[in-house]
């Protein structure tokens, strides 16, 4: 299957701070990823849809002053979490479809990144 | 309705078991039907894919689609302790769009 790969794995910040996850495809190219968080024990929570060469998409209730996302080739998109605070401690995973022949298809995830804020 | 129902378990088998994991969804546009394997704290790996309704196997897993039901499978046969995660259900529509994810159903096989 295709790879999409997120780094980092795990951060640790202190409050306050500013904290940057990329996430690529590395064998494919992708006019689109997506953001998810996740809490423990809980599915995902689609957070935005990352468009290459423009602006994101958030969902409802998303801070996008918040959650900076650029995407700024067919292979990289990056999450910024901007100020970060306590309760901005979560799982942050990224996805991206490949197109195919006849449509798109089935999303890859990256490995995720663990963030925590002291 | 909601738009896709999972029963989210924990379901708790013993090694060998057969495993049935299942979602029933309600928008008819979905084309495209996927489970995912997510591990603690790991992204969610994709193990099986199909678009169309019917049986399709992969080792020890055989993803069933019935479209008229609007109803999706997972067996898992010969269960083994390292099949222990939680199991997703997705559904996507054509476009680059986001997919649709049940909530997860958490599966413990016991040794």
């Amino acid at each position: 299957g295709a790879v999409v790969s997120q780094h980092p794995s795990r951060v640790i910040c202190k409050s306050g701070t500013s904290v940057k996850i990329e996430c690529r495809s590395l064998d494919f190219q992708a006019t689109t990823m997506f953001w998810y968080r996740q809490f423990p024990k809980q599915s995902l929570m689609l957070m935005a849809t990352s468009n290459e060469g423009s602006k994101a998409t958030y969902e409802q209730g998303v801070e996008k002053d918040k959650f900076l996302i650029n995407h700024a080739s067919l292979t990289l998109s990056t999450l910024t979490v901007t100020s970060a605070h306590p309760e901005d401690s979560s799982f942050y995973i990224c996805s991206a479809r490949p197109m195919r022949a006849g449509g798109v298809s089935e999303a890859f995830f990256g490995q995720g990144t663990r963030l925590t804020v002291v | 309705q909601k738009e896709v129902e999972q029963d989210p378990g924990p379901l708790s088998v013993p090694e060998g078991a057969i495993v049935s994991l299942n979602c029933t969804y309600s928008n008819s546009a979905f084309q495209y039907f996927m489970w995912y394997r997510q591990y603690s704290r790991k992204g969610p790996e994709l193990l099986m894919y199909t678009y169309s309704s019917g049986n399709k196997e992969d080792g020890r897993f055989t993803a069933q689609v019935d479209k008229s039901s609007k109803y999706i499978s997972l067996f898992i046969r010969d269960s083994q302790p390292s099949d222990s995660a939680t199991y997703l259900c997705a559904f996507g529509n054509s476009g680059n769009t986001p997919l649709v994810f049940g909530k997860g159903t958490r599966l413990s096989v016991i040794a």
